[in-house]
């Protein structure tokens, strides 16, 4: 079945420092892909997606390209700030029937220091 | 403004009684899902519903149960049966399930268990 992996947290930064968060996925065919992040206590909100290979989906100086090569869409940013400390989630999601239920992957807490 | 909401923000219950979550959205989305969020855990679905009187279990669905009378609510049931009912419990909505659809997310209900 479709599955995603991501990297680990949690991950501490210094303001203005270079993120990356790794996600790889497993799946059939070719889903869309999904960034979220969560703030504490609030729900999920959409940060960026990709829906096809080689796309490239960007929001907030936030980052992704759909790597159909190495099954990967990791996020980057390059300058991040105190306010981007939050987790999160990579996501895909596929066709039809239960294969287009999203899959999140566990989440990533980042915390970002003065 | 458009979106989902749901109520109320914490719930607490004790065991052996059923509680329902409220969901709400006025997107005008024809699908809706239920996710549960445990810590340091991505999430996982419940309940989706594409239309109105239709849902489809996913893939935790046990002790839960859901209704879609009206296309904007979505409510969900957590049963003496489940188990482990303490959880973060989010509700989303998409236009469809367009696998490029994206699902946008209410600020969820936490439920404890006493």
């Amino acid at each position: 079945g479709n599955s995603v992996t991501q990297m680990e947290g949690p991950v501490t930064l210094s303001e203005e420092a270079f993120l990356t968060i790794n996600c790889t996925y497993t799946a059939t065919g070719y889903p869309s892909l999904f960034w979220y992040v969560q703030y504490p206590g609030e729900g999920l909100q959409l940060l960026l997606k990709a829906t096809k290979a080689d796309d490239k989906g960007s929001n907030k100086g936030f980052e992704a390209t759909y790597r159909k090569e190495t099954t990967s869409f990791h996020l980057e940013k390059g300058s991040v700030q105190v306010s981007d400390s939050a987790v999160y989630f990579c996501a895909l999601r596929g066709y039809g029937g239960s294969q287009g239920n999203l899959i999140f992957g566990k989440g990533t807490k980042l915390s970002v220091k003065p | 403004d458009g979106g989902i909401t749901q109520s109320p923000k914490y719930l607490f219950r004790k065991e052996g009684q059923n509680v329902t979550l409220s969901c709400e959205q006025n997107l005008n989305h024809d699908a809706m899902y239920w996710y549960r969020q445990d810590p340091g855990q991505g999430l996982r679905l419940i309940y989706y519903s594409q239309i109105v009187n239709d849902f489809q279990k996913g893939d935790i669905a046990e002790g839960y149960s859901v209704s879609r009378e009206k296309k904007e609510s979505f409510p969900l049931t957590v049963t003496s049966a489940q188990k482990n009912p303490t959880a973060f419990y989010l509700c989303a909505s998409s236009i469809d399930r367009g696998y490029t659809d994206t699902q946008y997310f209410g600020p969820g209900t936490r439920l404890t268990v006493l």
